[in-house]
């Protein structure tokens, strides 16, 4: 069973400085990736997938990711954080060795952003 | 992407009495499903509901407790029964479109306190 891991579940990073969150997985094939975010009150919103073919992935508001096979991990990063970034971002995975379509999500992190 | 819409945004509820939550998707979908993201949480699965079959559900999660109704392809109801305390939580309804991209989309999610 595909499994994910957020270390961290509280980022504070100070606005325009560099935002990284971290996420590792557990399959024993390469899965599809996702990050989602979610805004207070609101529903989670797709940044970003890795399914196959280029390993750096960019999404929504200059977020982008890298699938790294070797470390199992699919790390996300902004270059400069904005205060609207603070939300809280979970990790997903869809593992394909199975018939299972739904994802199965990290516990999340918060990022905060300090002016 | 997907237009997804939730009723009730949110409801308190008394301990002991049902509520039941509608999902309405902007167009045809095969399979939806049903979220649970327990206060500060991530998201649990709760069960994939395919129209014109028995819903499937994960681990933990009965149909006598969680029963799901899926008439048709564009809607699915959840019911969360006998409710209590440990129900309060945020409902969400996903489905996936457009191919095996995997993506899931979200539904703003409704909110349900149990007094």
């Amino acid at each position: 069973a595909q499994s994910v891991t957020q270390l961290g579940s509280h980022v504070s990073v100070s606005e325009g400085a560099l935002v990284l969150l971290r996420c590792n997985y557990s399959s024993s094939v390469p899965p599809y990736l996702f990050w989602y975010v979610q805004y207070p009150n609101q529903g989670l919103q797709l940044l970003l997938k890795y399914t196959t073919g280029a390993t750096l992935v960019k999404g929504i508001n200059g977020f982008e990711a890298e699938f790294k096979k070797s470390e199992t991990s699919f790390h996300l990063t902004k270059p400069s954080a904005h205060m609207s970034d603070a939300a809280e971002y979970f990790c997903a995975v869809r593992s394909m060795d199975t018939g299972r379509r739904a994802l199965t999500f990290g516990s999340g992190t918060r990022l905060q952003v300090q002016p | 992407s997907a237009v997804i819409s939730q009723k009730p945004s949110r409801d308190i509820c008394q301990r002991g009495t049902s509520l039941t939550i509608q999902c309405q998707v902007d167009s045809q979908v095969t399979m939806m499903f049903w979220y649970r993201q327990q206060p500060g949480q991530s998201l649990t699965l709760i069960a994939t509901a395919n129209q014109g079959s028995e819903a499937t559900y994960e681990s933990g999660f009965v149909i006598d407790k969680f029963p799901i109704s899926r008439p048709n392809l564009t809607f699915s109801t959840l019911t969360v029964s006998n409710m209590s305390p440990e129900d309060s939580s945020i409902y969400l309804c996903s489905v996936r479109r457009g191919g095996d991209t995997g993506e899931l989309f979200f539904g703003e999610g409704s909110r349900l306190t149990v007094l």
